[in-house]
């Protein structure tokens, strides 16, 4: 059975500032590792996701550096805005690739 | 082009009622998934359905039961509803070789008294 665990589960940051979530996974199909993005009353969305043979992606201001030997994969916002306050999850592949394991989500705010 | 739809959006029962919540989705993806979303635990895949004909359980499938109609509906059916399955249920589906893109509904917010 798979495990992901997500950390901080809050995050305050000021605008402008940069934004660090962390996740660590146990097993692992050979698939994408994503982050999703999910507002107030909406159904999550992907954010961004990573190949595991691949090192760090960048989109935009939104990173993930994946750490294939420790297990762990990281998302970094850069230049934070008030708009990206939501809550982000990480998930991990799982079985045959044919499903995700989810973290248990990290609430971000980036004030004024 | 809706996405995935999903049936109703706010729901209240009793303990021991029974319903069923729709999802449908017009993207032509093979698989599709049920989850439930509570405060602290993230999202947590209850079935899925790789394929048109086949469900499989997910990590917290007592319960539930779910039918996949066709290719595009897949349902979740409480028969016997306890307030312990008060939570927020999405639906989500998917392409079945990209998996970690998951299309997900807006939600259906489930209260069991």
């Amino acid at each position: 059975q798979q495990q992901v665990k997500q950390s901080p589960q809050s995050l305050i940051v000021q605008k402008g500032g940069i934004s660090i979530i962390n996740c660590a996974y146990e097993n692992t199909a050979f698939d994408y590792f994503p982050w999703y993005q999910q507002f107030p009353g909406k159904g999550p969305a992907l954010l961004i996701a990573i190949r595991p043979d691949v090192s760090e992606k960048k989109e935009g201001r939104f990173t993930i550096s994946f750490n294939k030997s420790a297990k762990q994969f990281s998302l970094h916002i850069m230049d934070s805005q008030p708009g990206d306050s939501a809550t982000y999850f990480c998930a991990a592949p799982t079985g045959t690739a044919s499903k995700l394991t989810f973290g248990t989500g990290t609430r971000l705010q980036v004030t004024l | 082009n809706a996405g995935v739809t999903q049936t109703p959006k706010f729901q209240v029962l009793k303990t021991g009622q029974s319903m069923t919540l729709q999802c449908a989705q017009d993207m032509n993806h093979n698989s599709m998934y049920w989850y439930r979303q509570d405060p602290g635990m993230g999202l947590r895949l209850i079935y899925y359905s790789a394929s048109e004909g086949t469900t499989d359980k997910g990590e917290v499938p007592n319960g539930y039961n779910v039918s996949r109609l066709n290719k595009r509906e897949f349902s979740l059916r409480l028969e016997s509803a306890a307030p312990s399955q008060t939570s927020v249920y999405f639906c989500a589906s998917s392409e079945i070789s990209r998996t970690y893109e998951q299309y997900f509904g807006p939600g259906t917010r489930l209260t069991v008294t």
